[in-house]
């Protein structure tokens, strides 16, 4: 199946700081979508993004989708420790209904 | 409120041994999907269904059957022909394959093989 590389795989940082994260596609995406994963529940949708430079925030995080179409893009500002989980992307390719998803970024926020 | 509910949250399986994990949804979404998550790793699409009685392999389909007989309903059979059976279930549903919409996910079924 279509790959994504999400980046980092995992991030340790201090509560307050901000945080960025990525994911690219080998293929042109019409859709990427940005959840979170708490430690034994199901992932939660945060972020949708459906055209290309689409910016769109959610509190304290914003997500933009890549002018190449292959990118996007995670951001948290001043990380508190409930921020802690796993981040997932997940994107859908013009051809096709199916979405891939990332292998994750893993946060850690230190108080 | 609307949602999905899988069951048990955690499921142990002797070797050699058939398992069956429930999910349930109520957002009368047409499309249903397993996933297999392991850690370090990303979701792996098991099984998919667009409506009632259809259902598709995805890219791990090996060792495990699904059957789709009511819209709500999407059970997952993990037979003994799957050989590392260890991991986090999720299943999750969509309005329809065609929608630009995400998934909604259900919280998990953590197996373990004994």
């Amino acid at each position: 199946g279509q790959q994504l590389n999400q980046s980092p795989q995992s991030m340790f940082i201090q509560e307050g700081e901000d945080v960025s994260m990525n994911c690219t596609s080998s293929s042109i995406f019409n859709t990427w979508l940005w959840y979170k994963q708490e430690p034994g529940e199901g992932p939660v949708l945060l972020i949708a993004l459906y055209k290309a430079g689409e910016l769109t925030s959610n509190g304290r995080l914003t997500a933009q989708f890549g002018i190449t179409r292959k990118d996007s893009f995670l951001n948290i500002s001043a990380s508190i420790p409930s921020d802690v989980g796993i981040y997932f992307c997940a994107g859908r390719p013009n051809t096709g209904n199916q979405f891939y998803f990332g292998t994750g970024t893993s946060l850690t926020v230190i108080p | 409120d609307g949602g999905i509910t899988q069951s048990p949250k955690y499921l142990f399986r002797k070797e050699g041994q058939n398992v069956t994990l429930s999910c349930e949804q109520n957002l009368n979404h047409d499309a249903m999907y397993w996933y297999r998550q392991d850690p370090g790793q990303g979701l792996r699409l098991i099984y998919y269904s667009q409506i009632v009685n259809d259902f598709q392999k995805g890219d791990i389909a090996e060792g495990y059957s699904v059957s789709r007989e009511k819209k709500e309903s999407f059970p997952l059979t993990v037979t003994s022909a799957q050989k590392n059976p260890t991991a986090f279930y999720l299943c999750a549903s969509r309005p329809g394959t065609g929608a630009p919409y995400g998934y909604t996910f259900g919280s998990g079924t953590r197996l373990t093989v004994v």
